[in-house]
């Protein structure tokens, strides 16, 4: 069965601190992982998409990695904000008739002033 | 403005009542999808549909149904045999291969 494992379940940091969110699946054969970010009460919104062949890209303070072989992605936010508080969801998506995205249980982001 | 809409925002739901949200889009996505949230929980899926006329159980089908009449909308009937329905639930869309755009949400209540 496919499934996505996401560490840590919650986290809290002081606001301008870095931190880094992991995400290890299972999905095959695989096709991209994304990672979405979810404000309380509001549908997730896309940060990045990881395909096979890419290993790390930016957006702005977010920078995803991912490792195919390892089946492994983290997510690295830099001089963190308040607004960077949410839940942070690492969804990866198969191929062909695996082709429904499956969702990990998200990493909730606390950041403090 | 493109997008996925689902409403209402809230919904408050009497014991025995079938309910149903909303879902549009005009992405002309041929996948939608409906999720359940619960607080402190990942989304799990109810349903899917790829094309028109059909559509597919998820993990937690039971309690729901749901039709695609159009390509355009995808609702959600919670039903009373949902026996625990309060829940936040997301509707999205996509193509087969794009990532999935997510609807703001409605959060239901059962009073």
């Amino acid at each position: 069965k496919n499934q996505v494992e996401q560490s840590p379940q919650s986290l809290i940091i002081l606001e301008g601190k870095n931190c880094t969110l992991q995400c290890n699946y299972t999905v095959s054969p695989f096709s991209n992982l994304r990672w979405y970010k979810q404000d309380t009460g509001r549908g997730p919104v896309s940060l990045t998409i990881m395909t096979f062949s890419e290993n790390t890209k930016s957006n702005g303070r977010y920078t995803a990695t991912l490792d195919a072989d390892t089946k492994q992605s983290s997510l690295h936010i830099t001089a963190s904000q308040l607004s960077d508080s949410a839940s942070y969801i690492c969804v990866v998506r198969g191929q062909g008739g695996s082709y429904i995205p499956t969702f990990g249980r998200g990493t909730s982001l606390i950041v403090h002033p | 403005d493109g997008g996925i809409t689902q409403s209402p925002k809230y919904l408050f739901r009497k014991e025995g009542q079938n309910v149903t949200l909303s879902c549009e889009q005009n992405l002309n996505h041929d996948a939608m999808y409906w999720y359940r949230q619960d607080p402190g929980q990942g989304l799990r899926l109810i349903y899917y549909s790829q094309i028109v006329n059909d559509f597919q159980k998820g993990d937690i089908a039971e309690g729901y149904s749901v039709s695609r009449e159009k390509k355009e909308s995808f609702p959600l009937t919670v039903t009373s045999a949902q026996k625990n329905p309060t829940a936040f639930y997301l509707c999205a869309s996509s193509t087969l291969s794009s990532e999935a755009f997510f609807g703001q949400g409605t959060r239901l209540t059962v009073v």
